[in-house]
């Protein structure tokens, strides 16, 4: 997507593991969203954040899953002990005022073994 | 019931033909409806949006938006190989910040 870049592209990790998956958007965007892409389904939402405040978290799936976004630009979504269930593409998208404008980053694929 | 269904497919069409994807929805609160491309492995790219009901058109694209029958289209006139790609539709209230609900995806396969 335009000026949304996520890393790493792809991960793998043994189950239990911790990770954490980065998404920098381009100045400017103060929406920035986290969603879940399993495969064959379309994104689901997991979490929204206006500059650096935390919004609406109401689609992390349980509290293994953290967000942040301290200064307002780059956010790190992060994991801990990983399940198999959590392998999917992790998407952020990143948007001005209007939802109209959500441009995505290529997503983070994670595979946990 | 999922507050967005739409097919699945997979839906093959012969190139130069006219492709017709449709979503249905629940929630009467949706103000804004979006369609998205996706191609393996990459991030949904936005189509196009519209706002609340009516057509919108844009080259080959055209989106239209019935809300008194909660259903959403999206057809592309003259398909090419290159529109290969999964089509996601994509829901939200007015207020910014709102998540997008998405359905889950019609995969579009266009040959030569």
């Amino acid at each position: 997507g335009a000026g949304v870049s996520q890393s790493p592209r792809y991960k793998v990790a043994k189950r239990g593991q911790d990770v954490a998956l980065r998404c920098d958007p381009i100045s400017g965007h103060v929406s920035l969203f986290w969603y879940q892409q399993a495969l064959g389904q379309g994104p689901e939402f997991l979490t929204y954040f206006q500059n650096e405040a935390q919004l609406d978290k109401s689609g992390l799936p349980s509290d293994r899953f953290f967000a942040e976004r301290p200064e307002g630009s780059v956010s790190t979504l992060k994991i801990q002990r990983t399940q198999q269930e959590d392998s999917a593409v992790y998407l952020c998208a990143a948007s001005g005022r209007l939802n109209t404008e959500a441009f995505f980053g290529q997503g983070t694929r994670l595979t946990v073994v | 019931q999922k507050e967005v269904e739409q097919d699945p497919g997979p839906l093959s069409v012969p190139e130069g033909a006219i492709v017709s994807l449709n979503c249905t929805y629940s929630n009467s609160a949706f103000q804004y409806f979006m369609w998205y491309r996706q191609y393996s492995r990459k991030g949904p790219e936005l189509l196009m949006y519209t706002y609340s009901s009516g057509n919108k058109e844009d080259g080959r694209f055209t989106a239209q938006v019935d809300k008194s029958s909660k259903y959403i289209s999206l057809f592309i006139r003259d398909s090419q190989p290159s529109d290969s790609a999964t089509y996601l539709c994509a829901m939200s209230g007015y207020q910014a910040g709102t998540a997008l609900i998405f359905g889950k995806g019609t995969t579009l396969s266009v040959s030569s």
